[in-house]
């Protein structure tokens, strides 16, 4: 079935530091991808997102990586800072009316 | 616009009893799903509802129903309530024709 992953469910990083995040999909039909970024006690927030047919795409701060060919997805988060501690979450979704599928999150901890 | 609201914020129940959780979608949002998040299995997809029709359900027992009001707002439901049912239940909400998913802030739910 369906299944979406990520390598590393802990990341720690300095302050300033860019940090990267990697998730992996099995689904190769999947052609949309979201990155959520969940604090303690709240929802799941919306980062940026990526369809299948682009293979990078920028946001403040953010960038998302999409390699097909693997089926490997990528958050960069550039100068990160105290406020990027987080749990995030990469989604996938087909394109014929299937619900997201989640991975199962990466803790980031921002050290000063 | 206001964002994804969710009522109650917290719970308590004991095993048995049943319970009822509210999410009012972003204005405008005529999807909801609903998610269930625990630390053991994640975030899993229960089911989508949009213009008050079940779309999509995951592989949840029929003890966790739903259903969407034509204002859009939607409650799910859980019967018979387990100790495994603990759980953070998250709203999401979304455009008809789009396919970005907001989250509301979620109802905690513990079963004693």
């Amino acid at each position: 079935g369906e299944s979406v992953g990520l390598h590393l469910p802990t990341l720690s990083v300095q302050e300033g530091d860019n940090s990267i995040i990697n998730c992996a999909y099995s689904n190769s039909a999947s052609d949309y991808f979201i990155w959520y970024k969940q604090e303690s006690g709240k929802g799941p927030q919306f980062i940026i997102d990526i369809r299948s047919n682009m293979d990078k795409r920028q946001g403040q701060r953010v960038t998302v990586l999409l390699n097909k060919t693997v089926k490997h997805l990528s958050l960069q988060i550039a100068a990160t800072q105290p406020g990027d501690s987080a749990v995030y979450f990469c989604a996938e979704k087909g394109n014929y009316g299937q619900n997201f599928v989640f991975g199962p999150g990466t803790r980031l901890s921002v050290l000063p | 616009k206001a964002g994804v609201t969710q009522t109650p914020r917290y719970l308590i129940k004991t095993r048995g009893q049943q319970v009822t959780l509210s999410c009012s979608p972003i204005s405008g949002h005529r999807s909801v799903s609903w998610y269930q998040q625990t630390p053991g299995q994640g975030l899993q997809f229960l089911f989508e509802y949009f213009s008050e029709t079940q779309r999509n359900k995951g592989n949840f027992p029929g003890r966790f129903s739903g259903r969407q009001f034509s204002n859009s707002r939607s409650e799910m439901n859980v019967s018979t309530l387990e100790l495994g049912d603990s759980a953070l239940y998250l709203c999401a909400s979304k455009s008809w024709g789009g396919e970005t998913q907001y989250f509301g802030p979620g109802t905690r739910l513990l079963v004693l």
